[in-house]
């Protein structure tokens, strides 16, 4: 079975500046794939980031990237320049390739972007 | 392009009763997911039906049940709801060939059990 930990609950950041997310994942298998959700208080879930395991070049989407250590089993987000509109509940997932469409999330990151 | 549509948004039943959620899933998705949130134990995957088939199911009692139409509608259902029941019902919907492709979620169902 995969599980994946958030250790972080709750974060905040000044706007403008830079925060990081942290996940941790357990898994036996060799191919699968990491996202980083983000969930507004309008409670839709909307994909941030994706991450292949088999590649090795971290991805990144405009001001969201990631750090993937798969040897350690780790998986970060960084937000650079926080904006007031990144205020929302992150949650980190992980999907077997060829699993089908079965995600396993994380308990959450709620993070606060202050003024 | 429509998103997903979870019908009803919120939802008030009481103890023992049955409801029943519906999820439509973007236009070429064959693959919709149910996921049941609460405070307590967080997002967990309650079944994927693709193509009509349930695919993959979570560890849920027999009395969450699903079922997905020929035009990729899905829906859920629980029976002799419990208040452990009461939570935000989130579905998924994909494209779901043999690759994984990103999933898209609907603004979810409120249920509150009372």
């Amino acid at each position: 079975a995969q599980t994946v930990t958030q250790s972080q609950p709750e974060m905040s950041v000044q706007e403008a500046e830079t925060v990081t997310l942290s996940c941790t994942y357990d898994t036996s298998e060799s191919n699968y794939y990491l996202f980083w959700y983000k969930q507004p208080p309008s409670r839709q879930m909307i994909l941030v980031i994706r991450q292949e395991a088999y590649k090795q070049q971290n991805a990144t989407e405009n001001r969201f990237s990631v750090n993937f250590q798969k040897a350690a089993k780790s998986f970060s987000l960084k937000i650079s320049d926080s904006q007031l509109g990144d205020t929302a509940m992150y949650f980190c997932a992980f999907m077997i390739d060829g699993g089908g469409n079965k995600l396993t999330f994380g308990t959450g990151t709620q993070l606060k972007v202050e003024l | 392009k429509a998103g997903v549509t979870q019908t009803p948004r919120y939802l008030i039943k009481t103890r023992g009763q049955q409801v029943t959620l519906s999820c439509s899933p973007i236009s070429g998705h064959r693959s919709v997911s149910w996921y049941q949130q609460t405070p307590g134990q967080g997002l967990q995957f309650l079944f994927e039906y693709f193509s009509e088939t349930q695919r993959n199911k979570g560890n849920f009692p027999g009395r969450f049940s699903g079922r997905q139409f020929s035009n990729s509608r899905s829906e859920m259902n629980v029976s002799t709801l419990e208040l452990g029941d009461s939570a935000l019902y989130l579905c998924a919907s994909s494209l779901g060939g043999t690759k994984n492709t990103e999933a898209f979620f609907g603004q979810g169902t409120r249920l509150t059990v009372v």
